[in-house]
């Protein structure tokens, strides 16, 4: 497509439930980010996908979540048992292959906002 | 780890320059980026600049990097009220280029 597309735009769920939060990166992009937007922690990183593997899953705060990346293409974000405190804007973005040093900008699709009751 | 701070508010009038302001620690980071968002938006990308370049212009915008300082800049040029929304430094490259952001600054143009 055109940009980033993330599904559903917004999604409210009770405390305890699972959630999936889908990404559709722009057509050709072989890499992969989630990130995460709340109030309390800024903009923070989340996992990173090269084609399906995901070498750097660093930022996922806990067990709780977890990612995977199928056909080089849409990538879906899992949330299990949530709690209050994954409330936030989770942000998808792709860009190009990584030259070596890095450097393809990011374009992000416009996030998930999730709230936990 | 990398850290990254902005200036949390700036405020100016319709037609002057802002300038917003950022800094960086970590000195392996090799490209560093400008983000836009508006409300209940995502991150525009603006513009980006490689760490061995000084300065790049694109038509109202232009960045300034002092790598001594690890201080980044964007300047925008005759700000409009459209340009009200809150900008991210982030900082990036190794083997992912996971960006590492700042707080973000929100620019208020007043008209």
């Amino acid at each position: 497509g055109a940009g980033v597309s993330q599904s559903p735009s917004n999604k409210v769920t009770e405390k305890g439930k699972d959630v999936e939060l889908r990404c559709d990166p722009i057509s050709g992009h072989t890499a992969l980010y989630w990130y995460r937007q709340s109030l309390g922690q800024g903009l923070e990183f989340l996992i990173y996908f090269q084609g399906n593997s995901a070498p750097d899953k660093s930022g996922l705060p806990s067990d709780r979540f977890s990612a995977e990346r199928t056909g080089g293409s849409v990538s879906t974000l899992t949330i299990q048992r949530t709690q209050q405190e994954d409330s936030a804007v989770y942000l998808c973005a792709s860009s190009l292959v990584i030259d070596p040093g890095g450097g393809q900008p990011q374009h992000f699709g416009d996030g998930t906002r999730l709230s936990i009751l | 780890g990398e850290d990254v701070e902005q200036s949390l508010f700036l405020s100016v009038r319709e037609g002057d320059s802002s300038v917003i302001n950022c800094t960086y620690t970590d000195s392996s980071s090799t490209y560093l980026y400008w983000y836009k968002q508006e409300p209940g938006a995502g991150l525009q990308l603006l513009t980006y600049i490689f760490s061995n370049m000084d300065m790049k212009q694109d038509q109202r915008l232009t960045v300034l990097l002092n790598k001594k300082d690890k201080h980044l800049s964007l300047r925008i040029a005759d700000t409009q009220t459209g340009d009200s929304a809150i900008y991210f430094c982030a900082a990036g490259g190794g083997a992912t280029n996971k960006l590492i952001f700042g707080t973000g600054t929100l620019l208020a143009v007043q008209p």
